[in-house]
């Protein structure tokens, strides 16, 4: 069985930084890239970054370009969310997600339950 | 970027009916569409993609078609555990862009 845990939740005042960790489990980590997906409260859902399956290939949404960055661990089977310069519009629960597939164009296959982060002013 | 627009909005259904969901794509997108179901105070559940192909796992009353820019998720013989918001997302182009949703609630 797959299973994606991302790290708990967490408080960070604007401007501040955090990073965000998924372990991923069942799946030949290296085999599938991943992606981050948020849904700010009472909203739909927003594709945020994704990973390659080697690492080497990244996107960001506009909204996040230049202070977010994705990276992957593969002998920790981990990928993570680098946030800096947070704005109160970033507000969310963050959902880890791995794709179908080795590239950057596949779609998502499996969803982590999520974290939830607030930026409070 | 894509826009994907979701209609209806919202309806409500009861157990045993057939619904259908339409999503269009603001362009051409082949058939990169992926579907999901989410219920209220969790994670989404990923139920289709390639417009038609079924998730592993995911039941055989779900089902959809794609056209290139119109798109559909066809329930039939609704169950209780099917109430809840569906949200369809284009993998064509980045950045992908899901739709704003349809809330499927009991009627």
């Amino acid at each position: 069985e797959v299973q994606l845990l991302e790290s708990g939740r967490d408080l960070v005042h604007v401007g501040g930084s955090l990073r965000l960790s998924c372990r991923v489990s069942g799946l030949i980590f290296n085999n599938f890239a991943m992606s981050w997906v948020r849904q700010a409260p009472g909203k739909g859902l927003e594709w945020v970054s994704t990973i390659s399956g080697s690492g080497g290939d990244t996107r960001y949404a506009n909204s996040v370009l230049g202070r977010f960055t994705i990276s992957r661990e593969s002998h920790r089977d981990m990928v993570y969310l680098q946030m800096n310069n947070l704005r109160p519009e970033d507000t969310a629960v963050y959902y880890c997600a791995a794709l179908h597939g080795y590239s950057v164009y596949e779609p998502v296959d499996h969803w982590g339950r999520g974290a939830l982060l607030t930026v409070s002013s | 970027d894509i826009q994907m627009t979701q209609s209806p909005a919202s309806l409500s259904a009861s157990i045993g009916d057939t619904v259908t969901l339409t999503c269009r794509a603001s362009r051409y997108i082949i058939d990169y569409v992926a579907w999901f179901q989410q219920t209220p105070g969790k994670a989404p559940r990923s139920l289709i993609y390639g417009g038609r192909n079924l998730q592993r796992g995911v039941p055989s009353r779900f089902s959809g078609t794609a056209s290139g820019t119109d798109f559909t998720l066809t329930i039939t013989g609704l169950q209780p555990e099917d109430f809840g918001t569906y949200y369809c997302q284009q993998y064509n182009n980045y950045p992908f862009t899901f739709g704003p949703g349809t809330r499927v609630d009991v009627k």
